[in-house]
């Protein structure tokens, strides 16, 4: 079992829905989640980290986190086609505090116009 | 804002060659990584240093070494390299925290082994 899974896409929506990714993970110890960004040939960029269960909103975007059933999440609203990239789940594992994060393969968003 | 520059963009190299990728980071991390991307394989952590001089294996560090003489450089070296290394690579950062880690990429290195 993959220790982070996510599904790859691609997640089709129209201009201005609701995109919903989601994101499991195996270590029931972690404790700070994170979203990445990654626009075809660019590096990954942050957007959102999250580390207490429930939700956490930053503009357009919502993270959702559940420890209980090891989810997270990350809502776009009112999806532009400038939102179209891959969507990178991390994880850091509960053992030590090495600095490492696990990432998810990624799932491919397209918002069509 | 945090910066990590990978000096090298594109790179074309031979067979059996000596790579070298450079890394530099203007935050003060401790912590330094390289991975590499491959499409269907998602990122993949190669080395990481969490200090001067101090490195740990990742997932797959065969064929590759890595060098952290100073605090905000961080090298890797392919020391012959081979055609199953091209790939994207990609530098990053981080400074150690209970919740945080953070990590911050570069932009990252394109390199084709012919």
């Amino acid at each position: 079992q993959k220790e982070v899974e996510q599904n790859s896409g691609p997640l089709s929506v129209p201009e201005g829905a609701i995109a919903s990714l989601n994101c499991t993970y195996s270590d029931r110890g972690s404790q700070s989640f994170f979203w990445y960004r990654q626009y075809s040939g660019k590096s990954p960029e942050l957007i959102m980290s999250i580390y207490s269960n429930g939700d956490k909103e930053d503009g357009r975007f919502t993270a959702q986190l559940n420890k209980a059933s090891q989810y997270v999440s990350l809502l776009i609203r009112d999806s532009q086609p400038s939102d179209s990239a891959t969507y990178l789940c991390a994880v850091k594992p509960g053992a030590g505090n090495t600095g490492k994060l696990i990432f998810g393969q990624g799932t491919t968003l397209q918002v069509k116009p | 804002d945090v910066k990590v520059t990978q000096s090298s963009r594109y790179l074309v190299k031979r067979t059996g060659e000596k790579v070298f990728l450079e890394c530099v980071q203007d935050m003060d991390h401790e912590n330094m990584f390289w991975y590499r991307q491959d499409p269907g394989l998602g990122l993949r952590l190669i080395y990481f240093s969490y200090d001067v001089k101090m490195k740990e294996k990742g997932d797959i560090p065969e064929g590759y070494s890595v060098s952290r003489e100073k605090k905000e450089r961080f090298s890797l070296i392919l020391e012959s390299a081979s055609t199953n290394q091209t790939s994207m690579y990609l530098c990053a950062s981080s400074s150690p925290s209970r919740l945080g880690n953070t990590i911050y990429f570069g932009e990252g290195s394109w390199l084709t082994v012919v």
